[in-house]
């Protein structure tokens, strides 16, 4: 069946540096896909979406990435914060349409 | 404040217990949903909600029961649960196929 996944579980940035998470999904007719940043002891909130018509999108410090030929996304932080420190997942709607499947997430932990 | 609110925040219950999840959105959204988040894991589609009507069961155990009265709350009735049931639920609502906004989640613990 149709997956999206995180490369990395955890990933450890010092804070001012830029941080990529990346995500691999596996159905091509996909197009549309969102990130999502959870933090300790709240619900997932929306950071920032693409549609498959486009290969990049830039928020406030956050730039996502898609790369259809490869089916890769990634979201890149600037300047990274103490408070950018959360789980970060993406997802993807399935192929029969329908709601959005979620990768396992990456822990971003900021140091100080 | 996204504007679903979730409550209780917290939830400890035996398995011959009987409870409820609410969760209200303020957002005006016609679709709701429930997903179940254990540790380690991605998040899991539950139950959806469009317009009231239930459009979608994800094979959820019987003991799981959902309810939706109107299109801006959404229950959760949970009885007979087993201790691997715990888990955060968390309850999200979206216009349409509309990126999703999430509560605050219920963290539900069985003994």
């Amino acid at each position: 069946g149709e997956s999206v996944g995180l490369h990395l579980p955890t990933l450890s940035v010092q804070e001012g540096d830029n941080s990529i998470i990346n995500c691999a999904y596996s159905n091509s007719a996909s197009d549309y896909f969102i990130w999502y940043k959870q933090e300790s002891g709240k619900g997932p909130q929306f950071i920032i979406d693409i549609r498959s018509n486009m290969d990049k999108r830039q928020g406030q410090r956050v730039t996502v990435l898609l790369n259809k030929t490869v089916k890769h996304l990634s979201l890149q932080i600037a300047a990274t914060q103490p408070g950018d420190s959360a789980v970060y997942f993406c997802a993807a709607p399935p192929a029969a349409g329908g709601k959005l499947i979620f990768g396992q997430g990456t822990e971003l932990s900021v140091k100080p | 404040e996204t504007g679903v609110t979730q409550t209780p925040r917290h939830l400890v219950m035996g398995m011959t217990n009987k409870k409820s999840l609410k969760c209200e959105q303020h957002l005006g959204h016609n679709a709701m949903y429930w997903y179940k988040q254990s540790a380690k894991k991605p998040l899991e589609l539950m139950f959806v909600y469009n317009f009231k009507e239930q459009t979608e069961n994800n094979s959820v155990p019987s003991r799981f029961s959902p309810e939706c009265p109107n299109s801006s709350h959404l229950f959760l009735h949970l009885h007979t649960l087993q201790p691997e049931d715990s888990a955060l639920y968390l309850c999200a609502s979206s216009q349409g196929d509309a990126e999703a906004f999430f509560g605050q989640g219920t963290r539900l613990t069985v003994v």
